[in-house]
């Protein structure tokens, strides 16, 4: 099975970065999505990182290192739409769907 | 416009009673999902299916069931065997995973049900 493990909550400055940090346990290994999710809404799409390595774009970067079973989400020059929980994923086995952990509030403030 | 339906938004039943939440999707995928969503808490699996006529239960799938007749629908039932099915529900599809390769998952806008 799997393990995920992220901080419950997480407060920043509007203008900072602030990096969510996202570790897992799993049996196989067949690559890491973050999501965001505004309250009461549905998870966007965010990333999807497959190979070790900082992936950029735009405010947002996913970094991977499989050897530590470990993720971040990087968010650069905060906004109060950033206000958001993100959620860490990877799938369960084989062909089956993704297991999530239980997510991270972000909370953006002035 | 392609995308995943869900209706209704908000949806009241009282205790006891079955209820039939929609997802309707047109992005041609082969896969759909059910997921929980508690206050607080990540998303939990209910059922998945990943093809037509086909569905597997997921780590939570007791006082549910589904169906998938057609490859755009597959809806989920709340049975009155589900001990607290106060939830925020979300349905998902996605293509099909193949060699190790995944594929995101697109989420329905959800269904907020309350059982008085």
């Amino acid at each position: 099975g799997q393990n995920i493990d992220q901080p419950t909550e997480m407060t920043a400055t509007e203008g900072a970065i602030v990096q969510i940090n996202c570790t897992y346990q799993t049996s196989g290994f067949n690559g890491l999505f973050w999501y965001q999710q505004h309250a009461g809404e549905a998870p966007t799409f965010l990333s999807y990182n497959v190979l070790d390595g900082l992936e950029e774009k735009g405010r947002f970067s996913s970094f991977l290192s499989r050897s530590k079973g470990y993720s971040y989400l990087l968010l650069k020059e905060l906004q109060m739409k950033d206000s958001a929980s993100y959620l860490c994923a990877v799938p369960n086995s084989g062909n089956t769907p993704l297991v999530f952990g239980k997510g991270t509030r972000l909370s953006v403030i002035a | 416009d392609g995308g995943i339906t869900q209706s209704p938004k908000y949806l009241f039943r009282k205790e006891g009673q079955n209820v039939t939440l929609s997802c309707e999707q047109n992005l041609n995928h082969d896969a759909m999902y059910w997921y929980r969503q508690d206050p607080g808490q990540g998303l939990r699996l209910i059922y998945y299916s990943q093809i037509v006529n086909d569905f597997q239960k997921g780590d939570i799938a007791e006082g549910y069931s589904v169906s998938r007749e057609k490859k755009e629908s597959f809806p989920l039932t709340v049975t009155s065997a589900q001990k607290n099915p106060t939830a925020f529900y979300l349905c998902a599809s996605s293509r099909t995973t193949r060699g190790g390769t995944y594929n995101e998952q697109f989420f329905g806008p959800g269904t907020r049900l309350t059982v008085l």
